[in-house]
């Protein structure tokens, strides 16, 4: 059964950058089908979709966060991860590391594994 | 990019059904046959109901289905039961370079 468990500090100073990796297990991220994921949800709020990654390292992202995201994939460790700079307190959510398809399949648009979510609180 | 629109509430009691809807646009849930549905109890993750409008993964129980008319996507739940109740979002592709767009959620209360 594929999981996926994200990691990092549930505390960051504003205008520093978040930092979270999302570990997954029971399943190869290096599969050629599928793309990994972020999506976070501040407190009381709806969802919002990040950016995502292949193994190859190629991305999809979106517009509104572009400019401050980096993320990286580290097939040896069956890893990928999220950089976000310059966070104020908006970015204060809980943060899901996801699983979605690849293109062309229909697949790429939706989300079949997530993580248990992770706290993330912008605050000094 | 604006979100999809949901009702904030629903309600219902067991063994009734419900609908939620969820209106975009011909740029999203009108253009496309990738509307996907979403539950999420309280402090767990969200989990896949219904993807590409109607289809139902693995597991989910058939009380659950899915439909699109024009603009307006619907997630009807039949037989309602108290483990129902949680909030639910749906998700669409849009032709905008972001990948996909979520509602703002509804909450499904089981009297």
């Amino acid at each position: 059964q594929l999981q996926l468990q994200e990691s990092g500090p549930g505390l960051v100073k504003p205008s520093e950058t978040l930092s979270l990796t999302c570990t997954v297990s029971g399943g190869s991220i290096s599969s050629n089908s599928h793309y990994w994921g972020w999506i976070r949800q501040p407190p009381g709020k709806g969802l919002e979709w990040i950016e995502s990654i292949y193994y190859s390292g190629s991305t999809y992202n979106n517009p509104s966060l572009k400019s401050r995201v980096t993320m990286s994939v580290d097939t040896s460790k069956n890893q990928f991860s999220l950089k976000l700079s310059s966070v104020t307190a908006a970015d204060t959510a809980v943060y899901y590391c996801v699983r979605h398809g690849a293109a062309p399949a229909p697949t790429q648009y939706y989300f079949d594994y997530w993580g248990q979510g992770t706290l993330v609180t912008v605050s000094s | 990019q604006s979100a999809l629109t949901q009702p904030a509430s629903v309600s219902g009691s067991p063994g009734q059904s419900i609908t939620i809807s969820c209106t975009g646009t011909s740029s999203d849930v009108g253009g496309y046959k990738y509307v996907s549905w979403y539950q999420q109890h309280p402090g767990k993750a969200p989990k896949l109901m219904i993807y590409e409008v109607s289809n139902r993964p693995s597991g989910v129980s058939n009380r659950f289905s899915g439909s699109k008319s024009g603009n307006t996507a619907s997630l009807t739940i039949s037989g309602l039961q108290a483990e129902d109740e949680a909030d639910y979002y749906c998700s669409s592709y849009t032709s905008s370079s972001t990948l996909v767009i979520f509602g703002g959620g509804t909450k499904l209360t089981v009297l």
